[in-house]
């Protein structure tokens, strides 16, 4: 497809589980971000990768939560042992890059999210 | 740290008529970019307007335009000819030079009254 795609779109897991979510960004982005989303809140930032290297995971909450690219196109988010507080939509987000000036590839593509909800 | 504020949970307008969503944020940086993002219920976030903070030309997309004052640190979405599907949450973001991550205000709950 033409544009970032996440799966699932909605998750309910209990309390203890681990979880993945997927993202598919824009063929050819080389930047990818996830973001966490509570209720009613704006997005904050969790992760950064540019290629298949992560270089910014400053956002992550806890050290049970973990996102890989393996190959510098699809990534995975995954959070164990699950608790109520990760209860979110989880967006993913990806841009040819970010960030240069003068630059016209600046805008970063957001998919429609997972909501996850931890019972 | 830099910070995002919108200051307005909600807000309403009438179609055809203009509205003007209020963001500020504070920053120690000198060059940026500021965006404003609409999310509609399918939650997917959708660029609506960008400003770099270079530029003292204040940005306009067709109906949507922005009132930039850097001194002031001030960045405010004027919606023109409001429609319908105008109706969303709405986000002002900001983004440091070289940066790679969004940061985000709390948004703004737009609704269009028929």
């Amino acid at each position: 497809g033409a544009g970032v795609s996440q799966s699932p779109r909605y998750k309910v897991a209990k309390r203890g589980q681990d979880v993945a979510l997927r993202c598919d960004p824009i063929s050819g982005h080389v930047s990818l971000f996830w973001y966490q989303q509570a209720l009613g809140q704006g997005p904050e930032f969790l992760t950064y990768f540019q290629n298949e290297a992560q270089l910014d995971k400053s956002g992550l909450p806890s050290d049970r939560f973990f996102a890989e690219r393996p190959e510098g196109s699809v990534s995975t988010l995954k959070i164990q042992r699950t608790q109520q507080e990760d209860s979110a939509v989880y967006l993913c987000a990806s841009s040819f890059h970010l960030g240069e000036v003068g630059s016209l590839n600046t805008e970063a593509f957001f998919g429609q999210g997972t909501r996850l909800t931890v019972v | 740290a830099q910070t995002v504020t919108q200051s307005q949970p909600e807000m309403s307008v009438q179609e055809a008529e203009t509205v003007t969503l209020s963001c500020t944020y504070d920053t120690s940086e000198s060059d940026y970019y500021l965006f404003w993002y609409k999310q509609p219920p399918s939650r997917q976030m959708i660029l609506v307007i960008r400003q770099e903070a270079y530029k003292q030309q204040n940005a306009t997309e067709n109906r949507f335009s922005v009132n930039f004052q850097k001194a002031a640190k001030s960045f405010s979405l004027k919606i023109s000819d409001s429609q319908l599907g105008d109706a969303a949450m709405y986000f002002c973001a900001y983004l440091m030079e070289y940066g790679n991550k969004l940061v985000f205000g709390a948004g703004t709950i737009l609704r269009v009254k028929s």
